[in-house]
């Protein structure tokens, strides 16, 4: 159980495309998902929690007209990089807890490589 | 703010030997850690946590991880290493400044090579 899937798995886009990433929890309903950004050798960074029916809380220093977060139902979240650029080339993993407990775990989905020529 | 070091960029070791990757970490209040592991181009998987009781935490595929309050480390172990635990492991600490919530900080992670 515990399942959380992405699509597309790599995404090649033309520099000013507008690119969506779906996050899906497979086997339960999300409230929290998380949104994460990754360098080569690099640490996850958190760009945003989404909580289902509400606006995403960005971190600071994200762009929230440029990374748009959609969490339209319990088990679907959409990143859209709009106008992307090379530097927003990165592999984006999203994650997911269930139920509103803090300690609840996140589950991590398998991530979204993202190259923006 | 709470953190968490990673001060190994990678750790080699040769199969069949004991492995460790060490964190650190810094929180206030009582912490709740975690570790994971990511595969190449794939997204993290959990192998365990501590959040209150025995010190001692085990894992999947055979990892443990003792937490050291006096010394604020919780290095992840495994007493006999496979050429398949190669990988990258990230520690990282619940958020818990945020209340409600289930935000990680994570540390800059370890990259292990497990030598046939």
């Amino acid at each position: 159980g515990a399942v959380v899937s992405q699509h597309p798995s790599w995404v090649i886009c033309k520099s000013g495309t507008s690119v969506k990433i779906e996050c899906r929890s497979l086997d339960f309903q999300a409230t929290t998902m998380f949104w994460y950004r990754q360098f080569p050798k690099q640490s996850l960074m958190l760009m945003a929690t989404s909580n289902e029916g509400s606006k995403a809380t960005y971190e600071q220093g994200v762009e929230k007209d440029k990374f748009l977060i959609n969490h339209a139902s319990l088990t679907l979240s959409t990143l859209t990089v709009t106008s992307a650029h090379p530097e927003d080339s990165s592999f984006y993993i999203c994650s997911a807890i269930f139920g509103g407990r803090a300690n609840n775990e996140q589950f991590f989905g398998p991530g979204t490589r993202l190259t923006v020529l | 703010a709470q953190s968490v070091a990673q001060p190994e960029d990678q750790v080699n070791v040769a199969e069949g030997n004991p492995l460790t990757v060490k964190c650190t970490y810094s929180v206030s209040g009582n912490p709740y850690l975690f570790w994971y592991v990511q595969y190449p181009n794939r997204g993290l998987q959990f192998l365990l946590k501590y959040i209150t009781g025995d010190n001692l935490v085990k894992g999947s595929y055979g990892f443990e991880a003792e937490f050291n309050k006096s010394q604020t480390s919780f290095h992840l172990k495994k007493p006999s290493a496979l050429v398949s635990d190669s990988a990258l492991y990230f520690c990282a600490v619940r958020d818990i400044m945020r209340a409600g919530t289930s935000t990680l900080t994570f540390g800059k992670g370890t990259m292990l090579l497990v030598s046939p």
